[in-house]
């Protein structure tokens, strides 16, 4: 079955600081992966995705993800934190069995700190 | 202005009560999506719909109900039956597929139903 692992239910950095926000996934077949941020009580927005393209992908906002197979990970990275940047976000994966699903992971809250 | 509406934003149950909660898009995107949030957990898959008339069950559909009578449109209906209502409820669509590859899907803001 497929599954996503988000390794981390909080990270908490200071303003300017790096992010590290991980995922690993399990998949039988070349996945679609996403990351998506949710702000409180809004909906989701996506981030990146790849697509079995290029391995490093770049998203909105300053985020980069960069697909792993052989660690079967898919984190999230930015060089530099931002306040606006605290929110939710999640790591997604295509059911290859159906790929009108998605797979969520449960989660990663980021703080920033000033 | 091209996107996802849902309404109402926030909404209050009696329990026993049945409720709808509306999901509107302008987006032309074929399939469309149901999914409930609760604290602390990833989102879960109520109803999903590929085409008007025509839906499947999710992963968690017990106690709710849905109809696709229009390609735009697509309200979930809490019913009674449902033990634990109470969630933040996500609404998503997505545009035709490439090749098997359905893509990204795209949110609404999201009903934050409580039940009294």
């Amino acid at each position: 079955a497929q599954s996503v692992t988000q390794l981390d239910s909080h990270v908490s950095v200071s303003e300017g600081t790096p992010v590290l926000l991980r995922c690993n996934y399990s998949s039988s077949y070349s996945p679609s992966l996403f990351w998506y941020v949710q702000h409180p009580n809004k909906g989701l927005q996506l981030l990146l995705k790849y697509t079995s393209a290029a391995t490093l992908v770049k998203g909105i906002n300053g985020f980069e993800a960069e697909f792993k197979k052989s660690e079967t990970s898919f984190h999230l990275t930015k060089p530099s934190a931002h306040m606006s940047d605290a929110a939710e976000y999640f790591c997604v994966v295509s059911d290859p069995y159906n790929t009108d699903k998605l797979i969520f992971g449960t989660g990663t809250r980021l703080q920033v700190f000033p | 202005d091209g996107g996802i509406t849902q309404s109402p934003k926030y909404l209050f149950r009696k329990e026993g009560q049945n409720v709808t909660l509306s999901c509107e898009q302008n987006l032309n995107h074929d399939a469309m999506y149901w999914y409930r949030q609760d604290p602390g957990q990833g989102l879960r898959l109520i109803y999903y719909s590929q085409i008007v008339n025509d839906f499947q069950k999710g992963d968690i559909a017990e106690g709710y109900s849905v109809s696709r009578e229009k390609k735009e449109s697509f309200p979930l209906t809490v019913t009674s039956a449902q033990k634990n209502p109470t969630a933040f409820y996500l609404c998503a669509s997505s545009p035709p597929r490439q090749g098997v590859l359905r893509g990204e899907q795209f949110f609404g803001p999201g009903t934050r139903l409580t039940v009294l």
